[in-house]
């Protein structure tokens, strides 16, 4: 049972490439978000999705894009990187037992040049 | 709009003494509340909870305060141990009052450090 896995761990990219961060998940939740981590901003919620096919906006969704083609996997694109992209990036899941309760995975740290 | 703030970037103390962590919100339908605890280069873990039924839960050397009036809450850690170095987030169900569907709003979170 790995939990919540992410990859890549780090990422490189200049603006205006596009990349996709990956997360898969292997405790059958139906509820998958991304967050991403700034300095003194806290988490902030990008993309949601409820289940497979269904994906909803967050917070902060300018620049990214999500699909939810099954329960396990839940990709986040970056179509035209910035500069203010560049931070961590933390996919999570949770049960709809125990919605709240999120499970992280590691992070995918991104600099963007 | 920061609806979950935790004003104090950091927190150092010593071995064995305890640690206070605050958290302040201004939404008044937030029912639920969560701390989140984070070591470097990994994800957040979940570290406790508390119902706005409840005024405390506790768990081991963990526990957290509501003060609804206040819309304040604290968690407590005795004795402090360097093990529990880390940011700590504490967090609240974004749609207050309805369904989250796992969605959480995170305060700016809080560095904590265990000296030996």
């Amino acid at each position: 049972n790995a939990g919540v896995t992410q990859t890549p761990k780090f990422q490189v990219l200049k603006t205006g490439q596009s990349m996709t961060l990956q997360c898969a998940q292997d405790m059958n939740h139906e509820y998958m978000s991304w967050y991403r981590q700034d300095p003194g901003m806290g988490l902030r919620l990008i993309h949601y999705s409820v289940g497979a096919g269904i994906t909803d906006q967050g917070e902060v969704p300018n620049g990214y894009n999500v699909s939810r083609s099954t329960t396990e996997d839940f990709p986040l694109r970056l179509l035209s990187a910035a500069p203010s992209q560049t931070s961590v990036y933390f996919c999570a899941s949770s049960s709809t037992t125990r919605q709240e309760t999120q499970y992280f995975g590691p992070g995918t740290r991104l600099l963007v040049l | 709009d920061q609806q979950v703030k935790q004003n104090s970037p950091s927190l150092s103390v010593q071995e064995g003494r305890i640690s206070i962590l605050n958290c302040d919100y201004t939404n008044s339908m937030f029912d639920y509340f969560l701390w989140y605890k984070k070591y470097p280069a990994e994800g957040p873990t979940f570290l406790i909870s508390i119902s706005s039924i409840k005024d405390k839960n506790e768990d081991g050397r963990f526990t957290v305060f509501l003060n609804k009036s206040a819309k304040h809450l604290s968690l407590h850690i005795v004795p402090s141990q360097p093990g529990d170095s880390a940011v700590y987030f504490c967090a609240a169900p974004t749609n207050a009052g309805g369904t989250s569907y796992g969605k959480l709003t995170f305060g700016q979170g809080t560095i904590l450090t265990v000296h030996p």
